[in-house]
């Protein structure tokens, strides 16, 4: 079962540069997530999407964009990446939010990202 | 707004240990309370779902509870092993406004030691 599949594993960026971090799930959910983790925080949600077509911010938005063009598919666009961003960057999903069974989370094995 | 705490940051127990992580919430309108394991370098990996309605979930030498009275969560570890050995996350999902992401705590760093 693959999951919640992200690429790359690890990026180095130099200031300025843009990149997309991309994720792919195969498990049919509705609901997409990127989170970044920082050393010592907690995560802390970025964007997230309810559907194809559907992206809203979530805490820490600023400096990204995302797209969901597929059920399948949530990339997550860095442009002009600055030294704030160097961080591991988690996607996740889950069936949807409604009803008890169906709001498990799953994740993937995040992106390494150090921007210098 | 929504925080979830987890104490102590850090914890290093013997081989064969039983053990209690803990998970402390602020908003009682919680939907349900998710626990992952982080491995060094590695993803979440999703160990137990409890939901508002639920007290506790076991999976094998897992126990999660769940006390929305006081706020609290905790995952008891049966008869620790070496294996055992990562950071446990606790997440929060809340009903209304932001229902939508899992709120984290900052997971508690665990070392059996062999």
């Amino acid at each position: 079962n693959a999951g919640v599949t992200q690429t790359p594993k690890f990026r180095i960026l130099k200031i300025g540069q843009s990149m997309t971090l991309q994720c792919t799930q195969d498990m049919n959910h509705n609901y997409m997530y990127w989170y970044r983790q920082d050393p010592g925080m907690g995560l802390k949600l970025i964007y997230y999407s309810v559907g194809a077509g559907i992206t809203d911010k979530g805490e820490v938005p600023n400096g990204y964009n995302v797209s969901r063009s597929t059920t399948e598919d949530f990339p997550l666009r860095l442009e002009l990446a600055a030294p704030s961003q160097t961080s591991v960057y988690f996607c996740a999903s889950s069936l949807g939010t409604g009803g008890d069974w169906v709001t498990e989370a799953f994740f993937g094995q995040g992106t390494r990202l150090t921007v210098v | 707004k929504q925080e979830v705490t987890q104490i102590p940051a850090a914890l290093s127990v013997p081989e064969g240990e039983n053990l209690v992580l803990n998970c402390s919430f602020t908003d009682s309108a919680i939907y349900n309370l998710q626990w992952f394991r982080q491995d060094p370098g590695k993803g979440l990996t999703s160990l137990l779902l409890i939901q508002s309605s639920q007290r506790e979930q076991t999976s094998g030498r897992l126990n999660a509870s769940l006390d929305k009275s006081s706020g609290r969560s905790t995952l008891y570890i049966a008869a620790s092993q070496p294996g055992d050995s990562a950071t446990y996350l606790c997440a929060g999902k809340y009903s209304g406004a932001g229902s939508y992401q899992l709120t984290f705590g900052k997971g508690t760093k665990l070392s059996v030691i062999p």
